[in-house]
Protein backbone atom coordinates (compact mmCIF):
# COMPACT_ATOMS: atom_id res chain seq x y z
CA UNK A 1 0.00 0.00 0.00
CA UNK A 2 1.18 3.29 -0.73
CA UNK A 3 1.93 5.92 2.14
CA UNK A 4 1.33 9.53 1.84
CA UNK A 5 3.68 11.47 4.16
CA UNK A 6 2.55 15.02 4.80
CA UNK A 7 4.87 17.92 6.26
CA UNK A 8 4.66 20.11 8.64
CA UNK A 9 1.98 18.58 10.76
CA UNK A 10 1.08 22.18 11.50
CA UNK A 11 1.74 25.36 9.71
CA UNK A 12 1.62 28.60 11.66
CA UNK A 13 1.13 31.63 9.47
CA UNK A 14 -0.28 35.15 9.40
CA UNK A 15 -2.82 36.27 6.89
CA UNK A 16 -1.30 37.49 3.65
CA UNK A 17 1.64 34.71 3.97
CA UNK A 18 2.26 32.42 1.39
CA UNK A 19 1.57 28.41 2.74
CA UNK A 20 3.62 25.90 1.57
CA UNK A 21 2.48 22.17 2.23
CA UNK A 22 4.37 19.06 1.25
CA UNK A 23 3.29 15.36 0.39
CA UNK A 24 5.51 12.93 -0.11
CA UNK A 25 4.61 9.24 -1.51
CA UNK A 26 6.14 6.23 -0.52
CA UNK A 27 6.79 5.62 -4.36
CA UNK A 28 5.41 7.16 -7.53
CA UNK A 29 1.82 8.21 -7.79
CA UNK A 30 2.14 9.55 -11.31
CA UNK A 31 -0.01 12.14 -11.19
CA UNK A 32 -2.61 10.94 -9.46
CA UNK A 33 -2.96 13.19 -6.46
CA UNK A 34 -5.59 15.74 -4.80
CA UNK A 35 -5.66 17.44 -2.10
CA UNK A 36 -8.46 18.57 0.08
CA UNK A 37 -9.27 21.46 2.44
CA UNK A 38 -11.12 20.54 5.87
CA UNK A 39 -12.69 23.18 8.17
CA UNK A 40 -13.86 22.08 11.58
CA UNK A 41 -16.97 20.66 12.29
CA UNK A 42 -17.08 20.92 7.82
CA UNK A 43 -16.54 18.17 5.13
CA UNK A 44 -13.59 17.88 3.27
CA UNK A 45 -13.73 20.23 -0.23
CA UNK A 46 -11.84 18.97 -3.12
CA UNK A 47 -9.23 21.73 -4.04
CA UNK A 48 -6.44 19.89 -6.76
CA UNK A 49 -7.10 16.90 -9.05
CA UNK A 50 -4.56 15.41 -10.87
CA UNK A 51 -1.85 17.22 -9.44
CA UNK A 52 -2.01 20.39 -10.55
CA UNK A 53 -5.70 21.32 -11.84
CA UNK A 54 -7.94 23.27 -9.52
CA UNK A 55 -11.55 21.57 -8.92
CA UNK A 56 -14.34 23.95 -10.09
CA UNK A 57 -14.64 27.38 -7.85
CA UNK A 58 -11.59 26.73 -6.40
CA UNK A 59 -9.89 31.02 -6.14
CA UNK A 60 -6.40 31.13 -8.24
CA UNK A 61 -4.79 31.42 -4.64
CA UNK A 62 -4.38 27.54 -4.44
CA UNK A 63 -2.08 25.80 -6.81
CA UNK A 64 -0.58 22.36 -7.10
CA UNK A 65 3.02 21.00 -8.43
CA UNK A 66 4.76 17.65 -8.36
CA UNK A 67 4.75 14.18 -9.80
CA UNK A 68 6.09 10.75 -9.06
CA UNK A 69 6.47 10.84 -5.12
CA UNK A 70 6.99 14.96 -4.30
CA UNK A 71 3.94 16.80 -4.33
CA UNK A 72 3.13 20.63 -3.27
CA UNK A 73 0.29 22.72 -2.87
CA UNK A 74 0.65 26.30 -2.42
CA UNK A 75 -1.67 28.80 -1.17
CA UNK A 76 0.16 32.06 -2.74
CA UNK A 77 -1.41 34.64 0.14
CA UNK A 78 -3.58 33.30 3.07
CA UNK A 79 -7.01 34.57 3.45
CA UNK A 80 -8.82 34.49 6.55
CA UNK A 81 -11.13 31.36 5.70
CA UNK A 82 -8.07 29.28 4.36
CA UNK A 83 -6.76 28.08 8.00
CA UNK A 84 -7.76 25.13 8.03
CA UNK A 85 -6.71 21.02 7.75
CA UNK A 86 -5.57 20.49 4.33
CA UNK A 87 -4.82 16.25 2.88
CA UNK A 88 -3.60 15.27 0.10
CA UNK A 89 -4.91 11.66 -1.16
CA UNK A 90 -3.40 9.03 -4.28
CA UNK A 91 -5.37 7.58 -6.18
CA UNK A 92 -3.84 3.27 -7.43
CA UNK A 93 -4.28 2.32 -10.47
CA UNK A 94 -6.50 -0.67 -10.84
CA UNK A 95 -8.95 -1.52 -9.26
CA UNK A 96 -8.90 1.86 -8.07
CA UNK A 97 -7.84 2.39 -4.19
CA UNK A 98 -6.86 5.53 -1.89
CA UNK A 99 -5.18 6.62 0.22
CA UNK A 100 -4.96 9.80 2.26
CA UNK A 101 -1.99 11.73 3.95
CA UNK A 102 -2.17 12.52 7.95
CA UNK A 103 -3.13 15.68 7.16
CA UNK A 104 -0.92 19.53 7.92
CA UNK A 105 -3.04 22.06 9.90
CA UNK A 106 -2.65 25.36 9.06
CA UNK A 107 -3.07 27.65 11.98
CA UNK A 108 -3.07 31.64 12.84
CA UNK A 109 0.15 32.52 14.46
CA UNK B 1 -27.26 20.63 -7.36
CA UNK B 2 -25.54 17.33 -6.75
CA UNK B 3 -26.68 16.78 -3.13
CA UNK B 4 -25.59 13.62 -1.00
CA UNK B 5 -26.70 12.53 2.49
CA UNK B 6 -25.46 10.01 5.19
CA UNK B 7 -27.68 7.98 7.21
CA UNK B 8 -27.67 5.51 9.77
CA UNK B 9 -28.38 4.35 13.59
CA UNK B 10 -27.17 6.87 16.19
CA UNK B 11 -25.51 4.34 18.60
CA UNK B 12 -24.00 0.81 17.76
CA UNK B 13 -23.14 -1.92 20.09
CA UNK B 14 -19.87 -3.89 19.78
CA UNK B 15 -20.47 -6.71 17.57
CA UNK B 16 -23.18 -5.19 16.02
CA UNK B 17 -23.37 -4.78 12.18
CA UNK B 18 -23.54 -1.52 11.19
CA UNK B 19 -25.47 -0.43 7.88
CA UNK B 20 -25.07 3.33 6.46
CA UNK B 21 -27.22 4.45 3.50
CA UNK B 22 -26.02 7.37 1.32
CA UNK B 23 -28.98 9.23 -0.87
CA UNK B 24 -27.78 11.41 -3.90
CA UNK B 25 -29.57 13.46 -5.91
CA UNK B 26 -28.33 15.48 -8.79
CA UNK B 27 -26.97 12.92 -10.53
CA UNK B 28 -27.16 9.21 -11.63
CA UNK B 29 -25.95 6.21 -10.44
CA UNK B 30 -25.74 4.88 -14.12
CA UNK B 31 -23.46 7.79 -15.07
CA UNK B 32 -20.25 6.10 -16.43
CA UNK B 33 -18.16 8.72 -15.24
CA UNK B 34 -19.36 8.72 -11.76
CA UNK B 35 -19.37 6.36 -8.80
CA UNK B 36 -20.06 6.78 -4.56
CA UNK B 37 -17.38 5.92 -2.04
CA UNK B 38 -17.36 5.80 1.86
CA UNK B 39 -14.80 7.22 3.79
CA UNK B 40 -14.64 7.87 7.78
CA UNK B 41 -12.89 10.32 10.19
CA UNK B 42 -12.41 9.18 13.86
CA UNK B 43 -12.68 12.19 15.92
CA UNK B 44 -9.32 14.07 15.71
CA UNK B 45 -7.70 12.27 13.00
CA UNK B 46 -7.29 12.04 9.66
CA UNK B 47 -9.46 10.81 6.86
CA UNK B 48 -9.56 6.87 5.89
CA UNK B 49 -11.17 5.49 2.06
CA UNK B 50 -12.95 2.69 2.90
CA UNK B 51 -14.97 1.35 -0.07
CA UNK B 52 -15.98 2.53 -3.50
CA UNK B 53 -18.58 1.43 -6.17
CA UNK B 54 -19.44 1.95 -9.75
CA UNK B 55 -21.71 2.66 -12.57
CA UNK B 56 -21.20 -0.77 -13.68
CA UNK B 57 -21.48 -2.30 -9.88
CA UNK B 58 -17.57 -2.86 -9.81
CA UNK B 59 -16.36 -2.19 -6.49
CA UNK B 60 -13.67 -2.19 -4.23
CA UNK B 61 -12.29 -2.34 -0.85
CA UNK B 62 -9.58 -0.78 1.78
CA UNK B 63 -7.43 -4.14 2.14
CA UNK B 64 -7.34 -3.92 5.74
CA UNK B 65 -11.38 -3.54 6.38
CA UNK B 66 -11.86 -5.97 3.12
CA UNK B 67 -13.32 -8.78 5.45
CA UNK B 68 -15.54 -6.44 7.21
CA UNK B 69 -17.37 -4.70 4.52
CA UNK B 70 -19.85 -4.45 1.57
CA UNK B 71 -21.06 -1.62 -0.33
CA UNK B 72 -23.86 -2.05 -2.82
CA UNK B 73 -26.55 0.08 -4.55
CA UNK B 74 -30.04 0.56 -5.45
CA UNK B 75 -30.48 2.52 -8.48
CA UNK B 76 -34.07 2.92 -8.11
CA UNK B 77 -33.96 4.51 -4.85
CA UNK B 78 -30.34 6.68 -5.36
CA UNK B 79 -29.18 4.94 -2.68
CA UNK B 80 -25.54 3.20 -1.74
CA UNK B 81 -25.46 1.27 1.27
CA UNK B 82 -22.65 -0.18 3.21
CA UNK B 83 -22.29 -2.99 5.66
CA UNK B 84 -19.42 -2.78 8.22
CA UNK B 85 -19.32 -5.76 10.66
CA UNK B 86 -17.97 -6.77 13.66
CA UNK B 87 -18.49 -2.97 15.18
CA UNK B 88 -15.48 -2.20 17.41
CA UNK B 89 -15.43 0.95 19.53
CA UNK B 90 -12.28 1.59 17.39
CA UNK B 91 -14.73 2.05 15.09
CA UNK B 92 -16.34 5.01 16.09
CA UNK B 93 -15.69 7.96 13.15
CA UNK B 94 -17.92 10.47 11.27
CA UNK B 95 -18.45 8.42 8.25
CA UNK B 96 -19.05 10.32 4.64
CA UNK B 97 -20.62 9.14 1.39
CA UNK B 98 -19.16 11.09 -1.99
CA UNK B 99 -19.30 11.25 -5.34
CA UNK B 100 -16.26 9.84 -7.59
CA UNK B 101 -15.50 11.81 -10.62
CA UNK B 102 -13.74 10.29 -13.77
CA UNK B 103 -11.56 13.45 -14.21
CA UNK B 104 -9.12 13.63 -17.34
CA UNK B 105 -6.58 10.63 -17.72
CA UNK B 106 -7.74 8.21 -14.96
CA UNK B 107 -8.09 10.92 -12.33
CA UNK B 108 -10.83 9.75 -10.41
CA UNK B 109 -11.30 11.81 -6.73
CA UNK B 110 -13.93 13.07 -4.76
CA UNK B 111 -15.79 16.15 -6.13
CA UNK B 112 -19.16 16.07 -3.75
CA UNK B 113 -19.14 15.08 0.02
CA UNK B 114 -22.12 14.31 2.16
CA UNK B 115 -22.24 15.80 5.69
CA UNK B 116 -20.94 12.99 7.50
CA UNK B 117 -22.95 11.05 9.97
CA UNK B 118 -21.39 10.29 13.30
CA UNK B 119 -21.56 6.95 14.53
CA UNK B 120 -20.62 5.92 18.23
CA UNK B 121 -19.87 2.37 19.29
CA UNK B 122 -20.67 1.59 22.44
CA UNK B 123 -22.33 -1.00 24.88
Amino acid sequence: EIVLTQSPATLSLSPGDRATLSCRASQSVSQYLAWYQQKSGQSPRLLIYAASNRATGIPARFSGSGSGTDFTLTISSLEPEDFAVYYCQQRSHWPPTWTFGQGTKVEIK
Amino acid sequence: QVTLKESGPVLVKPTDTLTLTCTVSGFSLYNPKMGVTWIRQPPGKALEWLAHIFSNDEKSYNSALKNRLTISKDNSKSQVLLTMTDMDPVDTATYFCARTYYFVSGNLFFDYWGQGTLVPVSS
